[in-house]
């Protein structure tokens, strides 16, 4: 079956704005992940959800980040009044259940704040 | 928490050559260890991965072995290809169902 999906591939923006970046899981996983990757800090965990909810937010680097999920499935990621550190390529995984330790990754969005 | 330590690259090897790229790993209890591989232009993909101490992991030539006693994964290839080239990352899972990945280590092999 088709695997994560995530949109847009590209985002520029300006210093400032909001951006929403969505994935969509493979069906029928219950787990969703968001990490980012950039090039000073690596892979860095966001937030993690099971179901609709989400038990970990231990990640979100500041309150400027938020994420919901709805109907189980699909994910957005917002980030208000970027800043120039957000750049970086935002990674969504999902996993069968929050048993299932192997996660699947899409191929991610790129966010430039200029 | 959990981490990861991997070689820092980039890593060159000419085709056929042994590869060898370490990972040592801080946990408490009884982690998962994975390797993820990222070629150039495409997202993660995860290469092998192993649950318990001893396990071997292994995938398209490529062994690690969960080793409980060096808190260990090294990854290891017998013959490198070009098509091999690309950037692999040890993880390891936290107990918090995240993982926490290592900084990356690039591999070129040179025709």
């Amino acid at each position: 079956g088709a695997g994560v999906s995530q949109s847009p591939s590209n985002k520029v923006t300006e210093k400032g704005k909001d951006v929403e970046l969505r994935c969509d899981p493979i069906s029928g996983h219950t787990a969703l992940y968001w990490y980012r990757q950039s090039l000073g800090q690596g892979l860095e965990f966001l937030i993690y959800f099971q179901g609709n909810s989400a038990p970990d937010k231990s990640g979100l680097p500041s309150d400027r980040f938020s994420a919901e999920r709805t109907g189980g499935s699909v994910s957005t990621l917002t980030i208000q009044r970027t800043q120039q550190e957000d750049s970086a390529v935002y990674l969504c995984a999902s996993s069968l259940d929050w048993k299932t330790d192997t996660q699947y990754f899409g191929p991610g969005t790129r966010l430039t704040v200029l | 928490g959990n981490s990861v330590t991997q070689m820092e690259g980039p890593v060159t090897l000419s085709e056929e050559a042994f590869l060898t790229i370490n990972c040592t790993y801080t946990a408490t209890g009884y982690p998962s260890l994975f390797w993820y591989v990222q070629y150039p232009g495409e997202g993660l993909q995860l290469l092998l991965k192993a649950t318990k101490a001893d396990d071997k992991g292994s995938n398209k030539g490529f062994e690690a072995t969960y080793r409980k006693e060096t808190t260990s994964f090294h990854l290891e290839k017998g013959s490198v290809q070009v098509s091999d080239s690309a950037v692999y990352f040890c993880a390891t899972d936290t107990g918090r169902r995240a993982l926490t990945f290592g900084s990356g280590t690039r591999l070129q092999v040179q025709p």
